[in-house]
């Protein structure tokens, strides 16, 4: 299994972009969780799907995020438009009934909004 | 919401020392999940508790749930340089079949030298 793959791994823009990053679960996963990463702030959850609904997003900051998952095997989370503050490490992670086998991590998006 | 404190905030200790990393919850945790994570990368799943007095060991890292299933512990024995990283602990707070959300504590950064 090649794991939960995000693209990019890198991302630069100027503000007032829009930034589109990617999440492929593991496949048969029926979890997908969004999470952003700051030295200020840690590991905070933005938002999750289960079966492809969001059921929970409470933790998106601000309207110029949202998340959506098409189907079982993708899902986006865009920013628009991006702001310098919105730079930080993306993570997604996938899961299977409620993560009792575990939650699985991609490698991240680092963003970097200037 | 959920809280989870994690103790201490870093930590520098001499290869070969054991050391302990508290993970403390403001809520009954009905799932405890330690990763450990290296710089610029993504997280890796370390052990997954759920029963009160509940204790995992892999390798030289063991780790336990209290019976009050409020608290964790992560203890690594004889430390080597390959356990440097940062130190997540994770949890759900809800007893529901299906998603349920992770939310994680501030980490804990370990420094090991040699």
């Amino acid at each position: 299994d090649a794991g939960v793959i995000q693209s990019p791994r890198h991302e630069v823009t100027e503000m007032g972009q829009e930034v589109t990053l990617r999440c492929k679960p593991i496949s048969g996963h029926n979890s997908l969780f969004w999470y952003r990463q700051t030295m200020m702030r840690g590991l905070e959850l933005l938002i999750y799907f289960n079966n492809n609904v969001p059921i929970d997003d409470s933790g998106m900051p601000e309207d110029r995020f949202s998340a959506k998952m098409p189907n079982a095997s993708f899902s986006t989370l865009k920013i628009q438009p991006s702001e310098p503050r919105d730079s930080a490490v993306y993570f997604c992670a996938s899961s299977l009934s409620g993560g009792v086998i575990g939650y699985t991590f991609g490698s991240g998006t680092r963003l970097t909004v200037v | 919401s959920q809280e989870l404190e994690q103790s201490p905030q870093s930590l520098i200790v001499q290869e070969g020392k054991n050391l302990t990393i508290n993970c403390t919850s403001s809520k009954t945790l009905y799932g405890l999940y330690w990763y450990k994570q290296k710089y610029g990368e993504g997280l890796i799943f370390l052990m997954m508790l759920q029963k009160g007095g509940e204790e995992k060991s892999h390798e030289k890292i063991t780790a336990k749930l209290d019976e009050k299933k409020q608290q964790s512990s992560l203890h690594i024995t004889a430390s080597q340089p390959s356990h440097a990283g940062i130190y997540l602990c994770g949890a759900t707070v809800h007893r529901i079949q299906g998603a349920q959300k992770l939310v994680f504590g501030q980490g804990t950064r370990l420094t090991i030298n040699p």
